[in-house]
């Protein structure tokens, strides 16, 4: 099965900053990857699907890029309610694994 | 207003069983896949199960294989999970998840929020 990784596994950072997570499939996937958002003590969403098709209603400042088995999710300017653990998800077959998450919080 | 509300949770001792449900509202079920995600405390999400709108492509997570059963039923709008022998490593919370429709794999756009299974002797 493929496996997913995610760079790094929490950071910090203050508001205003740019934010980058990586997220590594261990073989190829095209572009079939998702983002989600985790806040504290919600349910995850959809943030991004084909690699970097913002869904709607999805700030701007969110961005997804990559291709393969190499993915970026990028956070233009990092607001407050940023604050939360970010999960990528390969969908290109079962199973549809997740990452091991990346927690974000503000410095 | 799309709605998922999972029923079923609670406390089960190892080797036991329990039958999650997932009853949606405000779309059509029958043209969506659909998919149970566990997150145990603390941790990370994991897929558990697949089943698409006719039943006939179902899939499971290597963990729980032989011992889940996903099911549904079209007519009354509701997503199963049966979960047999469980196990302590079983314990999290299950959501029922939607998958983006269209021909092929999406990804997840509605979550309901999830129901809490605890095995524990």
């Amino acid at each position: 099965d493929i496996q997913m990784t995610q760079s790094p596994s929490s950071l910090s950072a203050s508001i205003g900053d740019r934010v980058t997570i990586t997220c590594r499939a261990s073989q190829g996937i095209d572009n079939y990857l998702a983002w989600y958002q985790q806040n504290p003590g919600k349910v995850p969403k959809l943030l991004i699907s084909a690699a970097s098709t913002l869904q709607s209603g999805v700030p701007s400042r969110f961005s997804g890029s990559g291709s393969g088995t190499d993915f970026t999710l990028t956070i233009s300017s990092l607001q407050p309610e940023d604050v939360a653990t970010y999960y990528c998800q390969k969908y290109n077959s079962p199973p549809f694994t997740f990452g091991p998450g990346t927690k974000l919080d503000i410095k | 207003e799309v709605q998922l509300v999972e029923s079923g949770g609670g406390l089960v001792k190892p080797g036991g069983s329990l039958r999650l449900s997932c009853a949606v509202s405000g779309f059509t079920f029958s043209a969506y896949s659909m998919n149970w995600v566990r997150q145990a405390p603390g941790k990370g999400l994991e897929w558990v199960s697949s089943i698409n709108t006719a039943s006939d492509y179902i899939y499971y997570a290597d963990s729980v294989k032989g011992r889940f059963t996903i099911s549904r039923d079209n007519a009354k709008n509701s997503l199963y999970l049966q979960m047999n022998s469980l196990r302590a490593e079983d314990t999290a919370v299950y959501y029922c998840v939607r998958e983006l429709p269209g021909r092929g794999t999406y990804p997840f756009d509605y979550w309901g929020q999830g129901t809490l299974v605890t095995v524990s002797s």
